[in-house]
């Protein structure tokens, strides 16, 4: 079946932009989650999403960032006034539930870039 | 959180088997290991996860240590084509969500 989708696939945005970026997870996956990759780095979580909820928004790094999800499926993450610290790939995960053993399926990415 | 702790580079003959090693000294007792791979501007991938018994799938065995405290994952035929950087992640519960703490993962490089 079709995996997780992102689009767009890249961003150039001037400095103070707003940009949304758009997740499509597996169908049925009740779970999605949102990490950045900037160049050279490991993977930072930014915000999980049960359905439509946000229990952890933990990883958010300003209130710049903000994200929903709508009918249990598609999610965007709204990137408001975006600095060139901004600049990354943007992935997104899903999985069929929460669990300690329940693997993240991830799509390819967004990669961002604040001029 | 348990952390997580991995050789920046590693390069394997082609046809070898490509072992990684995996330092996760303060893993808990409920926290699994995970192993994903990134190949160059792709998602990460799943590869294999374990408790405390060994594991095998099409893809990859891992093999985790009596006490836990070490991993290693095996690819058996290292093909050209598992050219990677390799993430050896610990499942953490952390306010409430079982999210990925990822490092900065292995760069498996395998020659021909």
């Amino acid at each position: 079946g079709a995996g997780v989708s992102q689009s767009p696939s890249n961003k150039v945005t001037e400095k103070g932009k707003d940009v949304e970026l758009r997740c499509d997870p597996i169908s049925g996956h009740t779970a999605l989650y949102w990490y950045r990759q900037s160049l050279g780095q490991g993977l930072e979580f930014l915000i999980y999403f049960q359905g439509n909820s946000a229990p952890d928004k933990s990883g958010l790094p300003s209130d710049r960032f903000s994200a929903e999800r709508t009918g249990g499926s598609v999610s965007t993450l709204t990137i408001q006034r975006t600095q060139q610290e901004d600049s990354a790939v943007y992935l997104c995960a899903s999985s069929a539930r929460q669990g300690v053993s329940i693997e993240q399926y991830f799509g390819p990415g967004t990669r961002l870039t604040v001029t | 959180d348990a952390k997580t702790t991995q050789p920046p580079s590693m390069d394997c003959a082609e046809g070898r088997a490509a072992n990684l090693p995996c330092n996760h000294s303060t893993i808990s007792g409920n926290e699994y290991v995970y192993w994903y791979r990134q190949i160059h501007s792709q998602g990460p991938q799943y590869i294999i996860h374990g408790l405390k018994n060994n594991e095998t799938n099409e893809m990859a065995s891992l093999i985790i240590t009596e006490d836990r405290k070490s991993s290693t994952l095996i690819l058996p035929h290292a093909t050209l084509r598992d050219t990677a950087v390799y993430y050896c992640i610990v499942r953490a519960l952390t306010s409430g969500t079982y999210k990925y703490i990822f490092g900065t993962g292995t760069r498996l490089k395998v020659l021909a």
